[in-house]
């Protein structure tokens, strides 16, 4: 049974730090993993998707990574703004996505 | 970007009526899902519904839901009497093949009172 687990669970920056955001699965036979950001009450956005083929993907000041063998992504944010607060989550798909609890970014100015 | 819209964003319902949520999904996108999330819980998976018929239910999806495609394109969730428990906020998404990017509607949020 595929587990997917985010530390932390929460986390508090000043704005222009870099940040790493982690993401742990069980099963590493995963097609590919998903990022995504979820405003307070919102919907998903997906952020990137990376294959299981892929050790990186970027988006703009976004940069994930994944280990599959490790069975562990982690999501890299660059000179973090307060536009960037949200909860971030990976999902891996296992026929349906398995969500990790997700990890609640505050960045304050 | 492609996009999934869903219908009402919010609805507040009293215990035991029946609601019906509906998903615009992506045309040509072949996979669909609906999830559910619990204030301050996880993410969590209900139904998958693939050429035409249902592929996967969890253990959420009892006798109460129905997932149905009245027009042959949308989709609607039905709950048929519904509980306190049964508040959330309800996704749907779909993608277009089994390794492609899954993308998610703004989501319902059901208020059972």
């Amino acid at each position: 049974k595929q587990e997917v687990t985010q530390i932390p669970a929460a986390l508090s920056v000043p704005e222009g730090e870099n940040l790493v955001l982690n993401c742990s699965f069980t099963d590493s036979a995963i097609y590919n993993l998903q990022w995504f950001r979820q405003d307070p009450g919102k919907g998903l956005t997906s952020l990137l998707l990376i294959q299981s083929s892929q050790r990186e993907q970027t988006s703009g000041r976004l940069n994930a990574s994944l280990d599959k063998s490790s069975g562990r992504s982690t999501l890299y944010i660059a000179a973090s703004q307060p536009g960037d607060s949200a909860t971030y989550l990976c999902a891996v798909p296992f026929d349906k996505l398995i969500f990790g609890t997700g990890t609640r970014l505050q960045v304050f100015p | 970007e492609p996009e999934v819209t869903q219908t009402p964003s919010h609805q507040v319902t009293q215990m035991g009526q029946e609601v019906i949520l509906r998903c615009v999904p992506i045309s040509n996108h072949l996979y669909f899902y609906w999830y559910r999330q619990i204030l301050g819980q996880k993410v969590e998976f209900l139904v998958s519904f693939y050429n035409n018929e249902i592929s996967e239910k969890s253990e959420i999806f009892d006798d109460q839901f129905s997932v149905e495609r009245p027009d042959g394109s949308n989709f609607t969730l039905k709950i048929r009497s519904t509980k306190l428990e049964d508040s959330a906020m309800y996704f749907c998404a779909n993608h277009a093949g089994i390794s492609t990017e899954a993308f998610f509607g703004q989501g319902t949020r059901l208020t059972v009172v």
